[in-house]
């Protein structure tokens, strides 16, 4: 089936240590988010790719990072995580159409991100 | 700077019962989704709404749009336990800003 696979599931880190989350799609869509949701939260947009676009949100912190070498694939580097960024990281992917029709995002299961 | 906004946050009732969630969002946008979000997992996409008008249903869910009160709503014909969850509405397009709503969190109680 068709989906969107995010590893690992679960991440244990200290704090300052660099980590890497990984996403990747079989959907052939050609834009890909990162999301962080905290507990009781909204999902919070980080940034996104469209097809090798990168498009970060102002209030993206410089300690969040990402790279999209290939269509299939997106990553998330934290590159020196604090305590207060232990979340649950989301995957997203959607097919934006000509004129800027966005189907709806399609969702991993997630990253669950824990700072020590 | 576009905001939405839900309500109720937190809905608890009864098994059988009807209840309808609302959606505002403050700016024009010509699409609305909603999502629905079980505890500990991922979000699940519900429905899009591409339209002034639009409803669509599923099951004991039904959504429908009006652009011009820039206002969503979701109801819920005869409640059962399996519609538990935290359901989001989001607002917005590629190229404009995407917001989620905060939320309502519903429980379903036999």
């Amino acid at each position: 089936d068709a989906m969107v696979i995010q590893n690992p599931r679960y991440q244990v880190t200290q704090f300052g240590k660099p980590v890497t989350l990984s996403c990747s799609q079989t959907l052939n869509h050609n834009v890909m988010y990162w999301y962080q949701q905290k507990s009781s939260q909204a999902p919070k947009l980080l940034f996104h790719y469209y097809d090798k676009d990168f498009n970060n949100e102002a209030d993206t912190p410089d300690n969040f990072q990402s790279r999209r070498p290939n269509t299939s694939f997106c990553f998330l580097d934290i590159r020196s995580p604090g305590l207060g960024d232990a979340a649950m990281y989301l995957c997203a992917t959607s097919r934006v159409r000509g004129g800027g029709y966005q189907e709806t995002q399609y969702f991993g299961p997630g990253t669950r991100l824990l700072v020590l | 700077e576009l905001k939405v906004e839900q309500n109720p946050l937190f809905l608890s009732m009864q098994e059988g019962k009807n209840y309808t969630i609302y959606c505002n969002y403050s700016t024009t946008s010509d699409r609305l989704y909603w999502y629905r979000q079980d505890p500990g997992k991922s979000l699940e996409s519900l429905f899009v709404l591409l339209s002034n008008g639009a409803v669509k249903q599923e099951g004991r869910l039904m959504a429908s749009l009006d652009t011009k009160a820039r206002l969503s709503t979701l109801h819920i014909t005869a409640a059962v336990h399996d519609l538990s969850a935290t359901y989001f509405c989001a607002v917005g397009n590629y190229g404009q800003n995407f917001v989620f709503g905060p939320g309502t969190r519903l429980s379903v109680l036999p």
